[in-house]
């Protein structure tokens, strides 16, 4: 089985400064890794993905995430924030092999402050 | 329209009603989800169907009923709901159930059973 852990429920940042959401996961089988992104009112919209090959993966928005098995951690990165960032950011794993089954974290909710 | 859309976005109703959540993809795809997001708590997937055929059923209440006529159209029928099932509904999508693939969401149905 797997399950995530994102241990910031909230962080509260600044406009223009770097911000980093943290995600662990754990699991006795390879996994494929994801953040989505959810703004008010709308469902979750994927940011980047992680499958194979290069660990620092690069999504949209200019959000960046990497990879690291031995700490079992796919960290959200984000060297500067906008206020439209201000969003719930949710990771989740599933397993690479067989089932469709993405297990969810319980969401980290970034605050940009002017 | 493009993408999936999911009607109606609120939805007030007494524990003795019987209604309906309907979710539309204009996206080709072949797996179609509903997911349950309670405040606080991670995702929770419910079910899952590929190719119009239900693949999971994730120990949902009898009270929730799923169809999928089509692989373009996904219901959720609702009847003799509790207190506790009151909160956001996602339907979601994918190319097929092979979780590589992204999951593309709806804005969801905000559910209130009073």
């Amino acid at each position: 089985a797997q399950s995530v852990t994102q241990l910031d429920s909230q962080v509260p940042v600044f406009e223009e400064a770097p911000v980093e959401l943290r995600c662990n996961y754990s699991s006795s089988v390879s996994v494929y890794l994801f953040w989505y992104v959810q703004y008010p009112n709308q469902g979750l919209q994927l940011l980047l993905k992680y499958l194979s090959g290069s660990t620092l993966v690069k999504g949209i928005n200019g959000f960046e995430a990497e990879f690291n098995k031995s700490q079992t951690s796919f960290h959200l990165r984000k060297p500067s924030v906008h206020i439209s960032d201000t969003a719930e950011y949710f990771c989740a794993v599933a397993p690479s092999s067989g089932t469709y089954k993405y297990i969810f974290g319980t969401g980290t909710r970034l605050k940009v402050l002017a | 329209e493009t993408g999936v859309t999911q009607t109606p976005r609120h939805l007030v109703m007494g524990m003795t009603n019987k209604k309906s959540l309907k979710c539309e993809q204009h996206l080709g795809h072949n797996a179609m989800y509903w997911y349950k997001q309670s405040a606080k708590k991670p995702l929770e997937l419910m079910f899952v169907y590929s190719l119009e055929e239900r693949v999971e059923n994730n120990s949902v209440p009898s009270r929730f009923s799923p169809e999928c006529p089509n692989s373009s159209h996904l219901f959720l029928h609702l009847h003799t709901l509790q207190p506790e099932d009151s909160a956001l509904y996602l339907c979601a999508s994918s190319l097929t159930t092979e979780p590589a693939y992204e999951q593309y969401f709806g804005p969801g149905t905000r559910l209130t059973v009073t």
